[in-house]
């Protein structure tokens, strides 16, 4: 069955860097895009990435533009998410989800919390 | 602009049948959406992708007391014979070119 399991959350200060990873199983990760989603403490979800299967094409929301690199490594059924620059308003869990079709998350991790906080 | 809106909260008997709406925003009410599930301290679970016109195709394992409906610019999901492990935080959620769009959710209690 498909597995998504993040790592790599922790506690952060304001400015810092964190790189969250994200290992697939269960099913050919090279064959489909990817997404992190993220939720702040006591609120909804939030999609922040989304990388094609084979890594050409990338897109993110607005908040993250320039602060956050989505990449994959098809050859470790890996997920990366490198978050630059980070801000108290990036605290959240973070999710992978795998896409499908490149319409709806069809399955999800169980998340890893970042907190920026000084 | 593309937006889903939920109320906030539901709430039903065990037993019973509820009915969530989640309304997509002017424009765009030609849109699928998906809907998931989130139990307390638990990630994300999809439930189904629910198209303009009724039909949807549910994630593996969904039981049969989840289905979907559409009317105009509305999405419905509803859940029979309410378990208590359907208490939960229900999110729609849709897509667009280069972006995903959540609605804000509602957290359903089963009483």
């Amino acid at each position: 069955q498909v597995q998504l399991v993040e790592s790599g959350g922790g506690v952060v200060q304001p400015g810092g860097s964190l790189r969250l990873s994200c290992a697939a199983s269960g099913f050919t990760f090279s064959s489909y895009g990817m997404h992190w989603v993220r939720q702040a403490p006591g609120k909804g979800l939030e999609w922040v990435a989304f990388i094609r299967y084979d890594g050409s094409n990338k897109d993110y929301t607005d908040s993250v533009k320039g602060r956050f690199t989505i990449s994959r490594d098809n050859s470790k059924n890996t997920l990366y998410l490198q978050m630059n620059s980070l801000r108290a308003e990036d605290t959240a869990v973070y999710y992978c989800a795998k896409d499908q079709s490149a319409e709806y998350f069809q399955h999800w991790g169980q998340g890893t919390l970042v907190t920026v906080s000084s | 602009q593309l937006v889903l809106t939920q109320s906030p909260s539901a709430s039903a008997s065990l037993g019973a049948s509820v009915k969530l709406t989640c309304t997509l925003s002017s424009g765009h009410s030609s849109y699928a959406i998906a809907w998931h599930q989130q139990q307390p301290e638990k990630g994300p679970r999809y439930l189904m992708k629910l198209n303009s016109d009724g039909s949807h195709s549910k994630g593996d394992g969904i039981p049969d007391r989840f289905s979907g409906s559409s009317s105009g610019a509305d999405r419905y999901l509803t859940i029979s014979s309410l378990q208590s492990e359907d208490e939960a935080a229900y999110f729609c959620q849709t897509w667009g070119t280069g972006r995903w769009v959540f609605g804000g959710g509602t957290k359903l209690t089963v009483l």
